[in-house]
């Protein structure tokens, strides 16, 4: 079954250092894609990065990249010189074309609460 | 550039009463979807829309309508008010024309049922 993994509950990170969040996905489709979503305090739900199955490179959007390694169906969210700003709850979600088809439905994992410390 | 709002952002219902959260996206988005959140349980897909005209369940659907009049605007429509249905209550759209899969999400409705 479709299923995404985020193991760890809540980090701790240390203001200016770099920090990676673990996502392992579970799915037969050749086709699909990974999201990582932002949640701070106040709610909402902010995209930060998507990687495509079939992208050949690592997606990347400023201080974030996503370390997508297919064979291991991991897909960690690197964080780089992480700012207090950053402290909110990650998601990592996934859509495949098998479970999502037409209603592009996303499955998120549980979540990982960063807190950035001074 | 107000992407997808949503409102009311709180509200408070006594079991058994009715009301409709608000959703709208000014992007031209054909796709549009709600998902509630829970503790524990990520979030999940309640209906979505293809298009203006076109709904469709998803994953956790009972207990709410919707339908889509506009290319804009998806309302939810809780017909009878249940405590399990305190929740977020978040809506999301994407396009459906070329490669870009990002679901954008608005603020959120926290939704609380006594």
């Amino acid at each position: 079954a479709q299923k995404i993994t985020q193991t760890q509950p809540g980090m701790f990170v240390q203001e200016k250092e770099a920090v990676t969040l673990d996502c392992t996905y579970d799915t037969s489709d050749p086709s699909y894609g990974l999201f990582w979503y932002k949640q701070p305090s106040s709610g909402e739900m902010i995209f930060l990065i998507y990687q495509g199955s079939y992208d050949q490179q690592n997606a990347t959007e400023g201080r974030y990249s996503l370390n997508f390694q297919k064979a291991r169906k991991s897909a960690n969210l690197v964080i780089s010189a992480s700012q207090l700003g950053d402290s909110a709850m990650y998601f990592c979600a996934m859509r495949d074309a098998l479970l999502g088809g037409a209603t592009n439905k996303l499955i998120f994992g549980t979540g990982t609460l960063l807190a950035v410390q001074p | 550039n107000a992407g997808v709002t949503q409102t009311p952002k709180f509200q408070v219902l006594k079991t058994g009463q009715s009301m409709t959260l608000q959703c709208a996206q000014d992007m031209n988005h054909e796709y549009m979807s709600w998902y509630r959140q829970d503790p524990g349980m990520g979030l999940r897909l309640i209906h979505y829309s293809v298009g203006a005209g076109i709904t469709d369940q998803g994953e956790v659907p009972n207990g709410y309508n919707v339908s889509r009049s506009t290319t804009e605007d998806f309302p939810l429509r809780l017909l009878s008010a249940a405590p399990s249905q305190t929740s977020v209550y978040f809506c999301a759209s994407r396009t459906l024309a070329g490669a870009d899969e990002t679901q954008y999400f608005g603020p959120g409705t926290r939704l609380l049922v006594l």
